[in-house]
């Protein structure tokens, strides 16, 4: 089953209002990646946190990884059209001596200029 | 560099029919993948590979199978197409670190089987 839950799944906005996608693992995670994904187009990468407590921002991006490495966010303030898409998390599990990167379903954001 | 590039764009099979979707990267990338993306669903794991020569499943391989004989390419093959395998499929590489690196992703071929 799923073990990288990502909620909510759809968001809608008016342009100039923030926005926050939440990633949650049952399990500890190595690092946890997120991508955005533009409507008809491909994943792109965006940014990777390794470090309990990480935070990271790109201009209005933020990106948070959780102390106990479990949960991670992505918080955009004051919307723009061009944020729209959907974003997803990734989260590398270590499991017997193996890795596995799980992707959550993602969650899609619109914006309403 | 043209990145990861994936043939064809778009197909349309029949139920029973095989097709290979091609994937080729530039980058020198050890590590390539193969996804399929179901409507409202993430990104799941067909098959992998860490090397010219070494493939393994991923985690929805059942239909599928995959060839790494060049670095470059990762061709993935459908040998008979069923309904449930409609979906976008994505190959992505990565550079030595596999997961623990950025994932590059191709364009996507949109399949439909009808």
């Amino acid at each position: 089953g799923q073990q990288v839950m990502q909620i909510p799944q759809y968001q809608h906005v008016q342009e100039g209002e923030d926005f926050t996608t939440y990633c949650n693992s049952s399990t500890t995670l190595s690092n946890i990646q997120w991508y955005k994904q533009r409507p008809g187009g491909h994943p792109v990468f965006l940014i990777q946190l390794v470090k309990s407590g990480e935070v990271k921002k790109q201009k209005r991006l933020t990106f948070q990884f959780g102390e106990a490495k479990k949960n991670s966010s992505l918080h955009i303030t004051a919307t723009q059209t061009t944020d729209v898409g959907t974003y997803f998390c990734a989260g590398l599990r270590t499991q017997g001596g193996s890795e596995k990167l799980v992707f959550g379903k993602g969650t899609k954001l619109t914006v309403n200029p | 560099n043209a990145g990861v590039t994936q043939t064809p764009k778009f197909r349309i099979l029949k139920i029973g029919q095989s097709m290979t979707l091609q994937c080729t990267q530039d980058m020198n990338h050890n590590y390539m993948y193969w996804y399929r993306q179901d409507p409202g669903m993430g990104l799941k794991l067909i098959y992998y590979s860490v090397g010219a020569g070494i493939t393994d499943k991923g985690e929805v391989p059942n239909g599928y199978n995959v060839s790494r004989s060049t670095t470059e390419d990762f061709p993935l093959r459908l040998e008979l197409a069923a309904p449930s395998q409609t979906s976008v499929y994505f190959c992505a590489s990565s550079p030595p670190g596999g997961r623990r690196e950025t994932q590059y992703f191709g364009p996507g071929t949109r399949l439909l089987v009808l």
